[in-house]
């Protein structure tokens, strides 16, 4: 079935480390998302890739980093840079770019900051 | 800048019931504007997606209509079920091309 996988589903960090969080897409769509979820907040955009080798910061890309080597891979570092990382991050997947098509998200990584 | 209120934040109805949820925006220039669902601790599944052309769109018990002169969408729901217990979000394309989510509607269905 065609679909967005995220994994882990659950990931714990200690302070001052870096996690990367994987997002890989098989519905062969062009632009690829991240969103970080907090209670009462709603979503949130940190990076956005439209093309392979491209991506572009969202509203709140600070200690987040990504890379788009493969148009079906877009992975999010989250790095020790990040003053609060502890939330629910979802990716998403749309088949146009400019503007922004139908989208499609992932089940969601929750990371844990310890 | 474009932003997305949606009223109540949340809402609980008896099964059987017909609802609406609602979905306002202040800059009436988009593209498009999307529905979702998301039950606790996953993520979004697309209910219905409403080009700026269209005026409605119905999938089974789900109606979403769009009126971009008031800036406001509607998600209808027709005799709810407690399966329909989830958040239910909104989201528009505005003229920058980008989307922005409105913070949701926290929807319980009793049995």
């Amino acid at each position: 079935d065609g679909g967005i996988t995220q994994s882990p589903k659950y990931l714990f960090r200690k302070e001052g480390q870096n996690v990367t969080l994987s997002c890989e897409q098989n519905l062969n769509h062009d632009a690829m998302y991240w969103y970080r979820q907090d209670p009462g907040q709603g979503l949130r955009l940190i990076y956005y890739s439209q093309i392979v080798n491209d991506f572009q910061k969202g509203d709140i890309a600070e200690g987040y980093s990504v890379s788009r080597e493969k148009k079906e891979s877009f992975p999010l570092t989250v790095t020790s840079a990040q003053k609060n990382p502890t939330a629910f991050y979802l990716c998403a997947s749309s088949p146009r770019t400019s503007p922004t098509g139908e989208l499609f998200f992932g089940e969601g990584s929750r990371l844990t900051v310890l | 800048k474009q932003e997305v209120t949606q009223i109540p934040a949340a809402l609980s109805v008896p099964e059987g019931e017909n609802l609406v949820l609602n979905c306002s925006f202040t800059d009436s220039a988009i593209y498009n504007l999307q529905w979702f669902r998301q039950d606790p601790g996953k993520g979004l599944t697309s209910l219905l997606l409403i080009q700026s052309s269209q005026r409605e769109q119905t999938s089974g018990r789900l109606n979403a209509s769009l009126d971009k002169s008031s800036g406001r969408s509607t998600l209808y729901i027709a005799a709810s079920q407690p399966g329909d217990s989830a958040t239910y979000l909104c989201a528009v394309v505005g003229s920058q091309g980008n989307l922005i989510f409105g913070k949701g509607t926290k929807l319980s269905v009793k049995p």
